[in-house]
């Protein structure tokens, strides 16, 4: 059974400074994997998406790597602004039916 | 495109009620699930649906029921409430090709208490 995990629970970094986040899946037989943001009370919306043949996206400053070999994704967001303060869930599509398996997510605040 | 939309956005029951969460999507997308966030937990998928007509459990289908008569309506039915189905409720939909999904997209939640 696939299990998504994502450490640290919790991250708290000033302004400016660039955030690490990372998810770790135990089954790498994955057809993608996708980043999400959640604010307060709010839905997720979604970040990147990075289907099991790429090794990378990027949309403005924000970049994801994927390694299916070793089970890891890392989502890099540069120049913190106070305004990324929100949960990074990240989740793996591992069957071909859409569904997706999602890790418990990252708290982030950024301070300014 | 209002995207997907969830009503209520709060709602409260005793034990034994049931009651419908309303999930619909203006984007015309084949795909559509319904996942439940608990804290400290990731989202779990309850039912899922590739089409009108198709349904199919997820993770943790007990205790609900959903059908799905047309593209745009996937509601999801709470038969006998129970306080362990407290928890926020996210609808997602997005456009289906079998083995690579697209984006999936979020309604905002639907926050429930059973008391």
């Amino acid at each position: 059974k696939q299990e998504v995990t994502q450490i640290p629970a919790a991250l708290s970094v000033p302004e400016g400074e660039n955030l690490v986040l990372n998810c770790s899946f135990t089954d790498s037989a994955i057809y993608n994997l996708q980043w999400f943001r959640q604010d307060p009370g709010k839905g997720l919306t979604s970040l990147l998406l990075i289907q099991s043949s790429q090794r990378e996206q990027t949309s403005g400053r924000l970049n994801a790597s994927l390694d299916k070999s070793s089970g890891r994704s890392t989502l890099y967001i540069a120049a913190s602004q106070p305004g990324d303060s929100a949960t990074y869930l990240c989740a793996v599509e591992s069957d071909s039916w859409g569904k997706l398996q999602f890790g418990s997510g990252t708290q982030v605040v950024v301070t300014p | 495109n209002a995207g997907v939309t969830q009503t209520p956005k709060f709602q409260v029951l005793k034990t034994g009620q049931s009651m419908t969460l309303q999930c619909a999507q203006d984007m015309n997308h084949e795909y559509m699930s319904w996942y439940r966030q608990d804290p400290g937990m990731g989202l779990r998928l309850i039912h899922y649906s590739v089409g009108a007509g198709i349904t199919d459990q997820g993770e943790v289908p007990n205790g609900y029921n959903v059908s799905r008569s047309t593209t745009e309506d996937f509601p999801l039915r709470l038969l006998s409430a129970a306080p362990s189905q407290t928890s926020v409720y996210f609808c997602a939909s997005s456009p289906y090709r079998r083995g690579n999904t697209d984006t999936q997209y979020f309604g905002p939640g639907t926050r429930l208490t059973v008391l």
